[in-house]
C-alpha cells in the first residue's frame, strides 16, 4: 500500500535552534514529493517539488532534500513566523497524478 | 488563496440536510480536486476531475456528489449530511508542472 509518514507529529523550537523534517514514503513510481505549508485556517501553501534522489530545493531559512526513500525539510535558525503545519505529499503517477498526503508536522518556534 | 474561490466559509448543518460546496479557479487548468481534513489524518481526496465533463471518485467519495459545472467550477454536494462529514474541505486544482496545487481557503462543515 502506498504510504506517506511525516515525523515529528509535532516539533518545538527555540528561535534559532535549527532542526529537521521527515517524510519517508513508500511508493512506486515516485512522479514527484511536494512540501506544502498550512497556516491555521487557511488552505496549504505550496513550497517545493522535488523529483529525484539527491535533489534540493531551498526557499529562505528552507531546505528539502530528496532521497529515494524519504525526503527532510530543513530549517535554519527558524523565526516565530516559521511556525506552521508542514505537509509532504507525494504523487506516484495514479490517476490524473493525484497526491498523497502525510499528516504533516507542526512545528512552533519560540522567542 | 489567489486562483481558487470556495463559499461558503462556514456551514453548520443539521443531520439529513444537503448543502453544496462550491469552487471556482481562474488557473486555467484543466483538473480540479475536493479534499478533506480532519485532524490526525491528513488530507484525503474525496472526488477529482480531469475536465469539464469528467469525474472521478477518490479515496473517500461516499455520501458525496460532485459536479464540474464548466472549467471553472466544480461542486461538491452533501445528500444528506451526517456528523461523520464534519470536517475542513479544500478544493484545488494544479499550477502547472513542477508547482504542485493551488488550494482554496477551506470551507468549515460541521453537522450535527
Amino acid at each position: 500500500e502506498d504510504q506517506v509518514t511525516q515525523s515529528p507529529e509535532a516539533l518545538r523550537l527555540q528561535e534559532g535552534e535549527s532542526s529537521s523534517l521527515n517524510c519517508s514514503y513508500t511508493v512506486s513510481g515516485l512522479r514527484g514529493l511536494f512540501w506544502y505549508r498550512q497556516d491555521p485556517g487557511k488552505g496549504p501553501e505550496f513550497l517545493f517539488t522535488l523529483y529525484s534522489a539527491g535533489e534540493e530545493k531551498e526557499k529562505e531559512r528552507l531546505k528539502a532534500t530528496l532521497t529515494k526513500k524519504e525526503s527532510f525539510l530543513h530549517i535554519t535558525a527558524p523565526k516565530p513566523e516559521d511556525s506552521a503545519t508542514y505537509l509532504c505529499a507525494v504523487n506516484y503517477g495514479g490517476s490524473q497524478g493525484n497526491l498523497i498526503f502525510g499528516k504533516g508536522t507542526k512545528l512552533s518556534v519560540k522567542p | 488563496n489567489a486562483g481558487v474561490t470556495q463559499t461558503p466559509k462556514f456551514q453548520v448543518l443539521k443531520t439529513g440536510q444537503s448543502m453544496t460546496l462550491q469552487c471556482a479557479q481562474d488557473m486555467n487548468h484543466n483538473s480540479m480536486y475536493w479534499y478533506r481534513q480532519d485532524p490526525g489524518m491528513g488530507l484525503r481526496l474525496i472526488y477529482y476531475s480531469a475536465s469539464e465533463g469528467t469525474t472521478d471518485k477518490g479515496e473517500v467519495p461516499n455520501g458525496y456528489n460532485v459536479s464540474r459545472l464548466n472549467k471553472r467550477e466544480f461542486s461538491l454536494r452533501l445528500e444528506s449530511a451526517a456528523p461523520s462529514q464534519t470536517s475542513v474541505y479544500f478544493c484545488a486544482t494544479p499550477r502547472g508542472r513542477g508547482y504542485g496545487y493551488t488550494f482554496g481557503s477551506g470551507t468549515r462543515l460541521t453537522v450535527v
